[in-house]
């Protein structure tokens, strides 16, 4: 019964690649949200959903493209990982302009 | 989007009272002040949110002047499992938020 899960948890793959990381929330949340955060510990926003639209995009390369389904879940797709995607991405959902409940996390490393 | 300026680090005892201060020079009329919680290794934990004057929960109270240009998180009698990183975010809704580098307190025993 978490609230807001991710998959994986730890990801290790190779410069050029593409991946995606999954995240799904069961609290029936209309805003989803991903954040990187680097390795100062810096969380910068990336992306929101509301009702499947987009509603904010900050200065994010376009390699990475968020997809959401359905309101539940929003993935993230990165293609041609470079060295500087290293971090940790943590998906995160709220209503309205309440709290936001995150998740707990996806390690990624670029080798 | 108003930015935060909080301390880097803090120390503190057991037992202690713990107040972490927040400067949002250009904090607009329409926005709140929130409060996150991070563990290392997890996602943040939101601990309370204001506009105005003193708002207090279960867990920690949180002082705004009138001006609004700082607010200040107080967290009662810390424990060992304080130790956290504690953000200060200003916004009207999560859109606009932006998290700061945040402020890592280290709660000794």
């Amino acid at each position: 019964d978490t609230a807001v899960s991710q998959t994986p948890k730890y990801l290790v793959t190779q410069m050029g690649n593409d991946k995606s990381i999954k995240c799904e929330q069961n609290l029936g949340h209309d805003t989803m949200y991903w954040y990187k955060q680097d390795s100062k510990k810096f969380l910068k926003i990336m992306f929101s959903y509301n009702n499947k639209e987009l509603i904010i995009n900050e200065t994010v390369p376009n390699r990475f493209s968020p997809k959401s389904p359905d309101k539940a879940h929003l993935n993230l797709h990165i293609n041609s990982l470079e060295l500087g995607d290293s971090a940790v991405y943590f998906c995160a959902s709220t209503m309205g302009r309440n709290e936001q409940f995150f998740g707990p996390g996806t390690r990624l490393t670029v080798l | 989007l108003a930015k935060t300026t909080q301390p880097i680090s803090m120390d503190s005892y057991e037992g202690q009272e713990v107040n972490i201060t927040c400067s949002h020079n250009n904090i607009a009329t329409n926005d709140y002040i929130t409060w996150y919680q991070q563990f290392p290794s997890q996602g943040p934990r939101f601990i309370i949110q204001g506009y105005k004057t003193k708002v207090t929960n279960e867990v920690a109270s949180l002082f705004i002047p009138a001006d609004r240009k700082s607010s200040t998180l107080s967290l009662p009698r810390v424990s060992l499992s304080d130790t956290a990183v504690y953000y200060c975010l200003v916004g009207e809704n999560f859109n606009k938020f932006y998290f700061g580098s945040g402020t890592k307190l280290n709660v000794k025993p």
